[in-house]
């Protein structure tokens, strides 16, 4: 079964410092990846997605992320740091392949806390 | 653009009792609709999806079941809730392979 792993589950960092979160998935074959965030109280949103293409994609709030298809990981990076980036961020995986219900499954989250 | 509907908000239910929560989707049709449950610690898990009307796929064993009456309602049943029923409930659409997912505000449920 396919499987997305965060390693990290809660991260704590100083205002300005560098972010990297890590995302490994199992499965082998094309992959649609995404990551979402969760602020304190609000919805799931979209950080950034990959489906092809540049393998170093650019998000929102001056989130990238790389896709290392030899390694299977895609890691969330920020150069650095605001104490509004504390929320929680999940790595999401689909396959990509006509059918199965275009399911995606999600790793358990991290949590980070930003520092004033 | 798309816009999914999910209530109540929070729910607090005792055990055994009947459960439904409804999600509605507006600004697209034929979407494939998903309900997720968010647990502390273990993210999101997949519980039902449906690519169409009446067509409910089921990701894991569970006292829940999942309904589509319409193309754009997506229900979440139980006839008798356990306190591991317990958590955030979320609802998501997408409109297929070449899009990504759109999730709505979700439902708290507490079962006391």
């Amino acid at each position: 079964a396919q499987s997305v792993s965060q390693h990290n589950h809660h991260v704590i960092l100083s205002e300005a410092a560098s972010l990297e979160l890590g995302c490994n998935y199992s499965y082998g074959g094309t992959v649609n990846l995404f990551w979402y965030v969760q602020y304190p109280g609000q919805h799931l949103q979209l950080l950034l997605k990959y489906f092809s293409g540049d393998p170093l994609v650019k998000g929102i709030k001056g989130f990238e992320a790389e896709f290392i298809k030899s390694k299977f990981s895609f890691n969330l990076r920020k150069p650095s740091v605001q104490w509004s980036d504390t929320a929680e961020y999940f790595c999401a995986v689909r396959r990509g392949l006509t059918g199965g219900g275009n399911k995606l499954t999600f790793g358990t989250g991290t949590q980070l806390k930003v520092e004033l | 653009s798309q816009t999914i509907h999910q209530w109540p908000a929070t729910l607090v239910q005792p055990v055994g009792s009947p459960l439904s929560l409804e999600c509605t989707v507006e600004g697209t049709s034929n979407p494939n609709l998903y309900w997720y449950r968010q647990a502390a610690g273990r993210g999101l898990q997949l519980l039902f999806y449906s690519v169409g009307i009446g067509q409910i796929s089921s990701e894991v064993p569970q006292n829940l079941s999942a309904s589509r009456p319409q193309d754009r309602q997506f229900i979440l049943s139980s006839k008798k809730l356990l306190l591991s029923d317990s958590g955030f409930y979320l609802c998501a659409i997408t409109r297929g392979t070449a899009y990504g997912y759109t999730f709505g505000s979700g439902t708290r449920l507490t079962v006391v």
